[in-house]
């Protein structure tokens, strides 16, 4: 089986623009989760989905925002990016929530 | 506030010795997890503990749990260069105020073997 991808796998945005990550999950998976790893805050929760349905948010500001679609796959979304946002996200997908998580090789975003 | 605290943020061995680390937590868990992580990429699931168990063992790792104490720990016996790694621990709870259960992750710790 293919394992979690996330697109793009680098990225380089100015402060006030908006990036949109994707992650593909494992196929049969239908929980999407996502993460940001920073040196100074570790692994935060960013949010959960389930059969397109948001079931966990992290304590993060609307600005971060996400989608899953009918077919597992699952965008997020940051508007208006501030420098504290540079950051790797990951995304990673489950059979089923709380269980082993399957993560993706993560999306390295810096905002300059 | 992180669920799962690993101690010692930083542990330098030398190969073939044994390498322990500790991850302590706060609330009731559904059960509880190992990764790890080389170098900024993405993490791999070394091994799951569920809440009524004590201990498990997969290879040369070797995972315990006491629910009482609310902590957990990894051993690796044997290490190699390969196992240099962060290594994370992370527990299955109740999402606050929710009914459901989320995954949350300590910030972890970095092993480093030395050849």
């Amino acid at each position: 089986k293919a394992g979690v991808t996330q697109t793009p796998r680098y990225l380089i945005k100015t402060r006030g623009q908006q990036v949109t990550l994707s992650c593909s999950p494992i196929s049969g998976h239908r929980s999407v989760s996502w993460y940001q790893q920073t040196p100074g805050q570790g692994l935060q929760f960013l949010f959960e989905y389930f059969s397109e349905t948001q079931r966990n948010k992290g304590n993060f500001p609307g600005r971060f925002s996400g989608r899953q679609f009918s077919n597992s796959r699952s965008e997020m979304n940051v508007s208006t990016l501030e420098l504290g946002d540079s950051a790797l996200y990951l995304c990673a997908s489950s059979l089923a929530a709380g269980g082993t998580q399957y993560f993706g090789p993560g999306t390295r975003l810096t905002v300059l | 506030s992180q669920q799962g605290e690993e101690d010692p943020q930083a542990l330098s061995i030398q190969e073939g010795e044994n390498a322990t680390m500790n991850c302590s937590y706060k609330t009731s868990i559904n059960n509880l997890q190992w990764y790890r992580q080389n170098s900024g990429r993405g993490l791999v699931h070394l091994i799951l503990i569920r809440s009524n168990e004590r201990e498990k063992h997969s290879g040369r790792l070797r995972v315990t749990l006491d629910t009482s104490k609310k902590s957990s720990s990894l051993l690796i016996t044997a290490s190699r260069a390969a196992d240099t790694a962060s290594y994370f621990c992370a527990t299955d709870a109740l999402a606050s105020g929710g009914s459901n259960y989320k995954l949350t992750f300590g910030k972890g710790t970095l092993l480093t073997v030395n050849p």
